[in-house]
């Protein structure tokens, strides 16, 4: 069955700081997606980043970046001169799509950024 | 563009009751999908009904259940509440089936306290 870990359940960095968000995963299909979601204090997800499984180039946008590894089944999302405001519940998850054809959230990680 | 619409956002019930939560999706939008959000377990997987069709069903008991209107509104039920079912329900609307898109878009949610 697919499978989703954010071992960390929740990390505290001081402002200005790299964080990496880790996301490992567990599948048996060759063809899937991979997501990951921000939940700020207000409560509403949102949409960050799709990456599909024939397609491991790592991606930038701005100050995140992802880095896509089938080799360790990771999906790890970095946060680059972090800031209050990326304070928030990061959720990674994944989608099968040649067999539960549903998307699982992991548990998420509860990031602090300290001012 | 009107986001997604959960109601009602708050309601308190106590055990042995039935309620029912309603989801508009953004217009345009055919999927909807439902997670209960709890501090232990994260994001798990209800449902999700494309076109008033259930594609695919979470690993709940069958006191939960839903629906989707022609106008592809949903509505999700729980009957004979327990205590364990107090929760955040977010529901999903996108474009295509979640899990060929990924890219959901979440209302609010409507956080239900069972007494």
């Amino acid at each position: 069955a697919q499978k989703v870990t954010q071992a960390q359940t929740e990390i505290s960095v001081v402002e200005k700081e790299d964080v990496t968000l880790d996301c490992v995963y567990e599948t048996r299909d060759t063809t899937y997606y991979l997501f990951w979601y921000k939940q700020p204090p207000s409560g509403e997800l949102v949409f960050l980043i799709r990456r599909n499984s024939f397609d491991e180039q790592n991606e930038i946008s701005g100050r995140y970046s992802w880095n896509f590894q089938k080799s360790t089944s990771s999906f790890n999302f970095t946060i680059t001169a972090s800031q209050v405001v990326d304070s928030a519940v990061y959720f990674c998850a994944l989608s099968e799509l040649n067999r539960d054809d549903k998307i699982i959230f992991g548990k998420g990680t509860r990031l602090h950024i300290l001012p | 563009k009107a986001g997604v619409t959960q109601t009602p956002r708050y309601l308190i019930k106590t055990r042995g009751q039935q309620v029912t939560l309603s989801c508009s999706p953004i217009s345009g939008h055919r999927s909807v999908s439902w997670y209960q959000q709890t501090p232990g377990q994260g994001l798990q997987f209800l449902f999700e009904y494309f076109s008033e069709t259930q594609r695919n069903k979470g690993n709940f008991p069958g006191r939960f259940s839903g629906r989707q209107f022609s106008n592809s509104r949903s509505e999700m039920n729980v009957s004979t509440l327990e205590l364990g079912d107090s929760a955040l329900y977010l529901c999903a609307s996108s474009v295509l089936p979640a899990a060929n898109t990924g890219e959901l878009f979440f209302g609010e949610g409507s956080r239900l306290t069972v007494l």
